[in-house]
């Protein structure tokens, strides 16, 4: 059975920082390229960082881009968001998502974790 | 500002069809094929719809989805009151190297 645990969250002061975990398990972690998408409260979801199966190709949403940092560790078959110079805006639940290759040119993120809250509040 | 859009609303009564929509660009969904999500209020994304229109093990063959150009949208027949929940379109933007999202949709079952 497919697993993905997020831990890491908590209160944070602005201007802080945070390292999120996401461990995987049920299935062969180092095949699969991973993502971090957030949810604020009382808004839509929002992707924050992709990460591929080997770690040498990584994308961030611009909201995030030069202050979160992802990662992972395919020997311990592990995620990490690493969250710098953290803003009120930045409070949410995370989420660490597999994607899945379907036929053709076509991904999905079939795997989702059950999310770990941190906010952003002094 | 989502990149998709969806409405922020939509209801129906139990037995109905209704019709989620998703619009996009060609950069997002005239390029990629769309997936849908559904999510419950504390509980994580659940993936509804994949590749435009498949369905994943256990979905419900009364939820079907479709795509057209840049716009795309989900279709639940035989509406339930366990649909009721917020349900999100999603694709991969070229030009933003970025997965996008919907507003999202929140369902209610009158």
């Amino acid at each position: 059975e497919v697993q993905l645990v997020e831990s890491g969250g908590g209160l944070v002061q602005p201007g802080g920082s945070l390292r999120l975990s996401c461990a995987a398990s049920g299935f062969t972690f180092s095949n699969y390229g991973m993502n971090w998408v957030r949810h604020a409260p009382g808004k839509g979801l929002e992707w924050v960082s992709y990460i591929s199966d080997s770690g040498r190709t990584i994308y961030y949403a611009d909201s995030v881009k030069g202050r979160f940092t992802i990662s992972r560790d395919n020997a311990r078959n592990s995620l990490y968001l690493q969250m710098n110079s953290l803003r009120a805006e930045d409070t949410a639940v995370y989420y660490c998502a597999r994607e899945s290759k379907g036929g053709g040119h076509t991904y999905y993120l079939d795997y989702w974790g059950q999310g770990t809250l941190f906010t952003v509040s002094s | 500002q989502s990149v998709l859009t969806q409405p922020p609303s939509a209801s129906g009564t139990p037995g109905q069809r209704v019709t989620i929509s998703c619009s996009g660009s060609s950069s997002d969904i005239g390029s990629n094929t769309v997936n849908w999500y559904q999510q419950f209020p504390g509980t994580a994304p659940k993936l509804l719809i994949y590749s435009n229109n498949q369905r994943p093990s256990g979905v419900p063959d009364r939820l079907s989805g479709s795509k057209s150009g840049t716009s795309a949208s989900l279709a639940i027949s035989g509406l339930q009151s366990e649909d009721e929940a917020d349900y999100y379109c999603a694709a991969w933007d070229d030009s933003l190297n970025a997965w996008v999202f919907g507003g999202g949709t929140k369902l209610t079952v009158l």
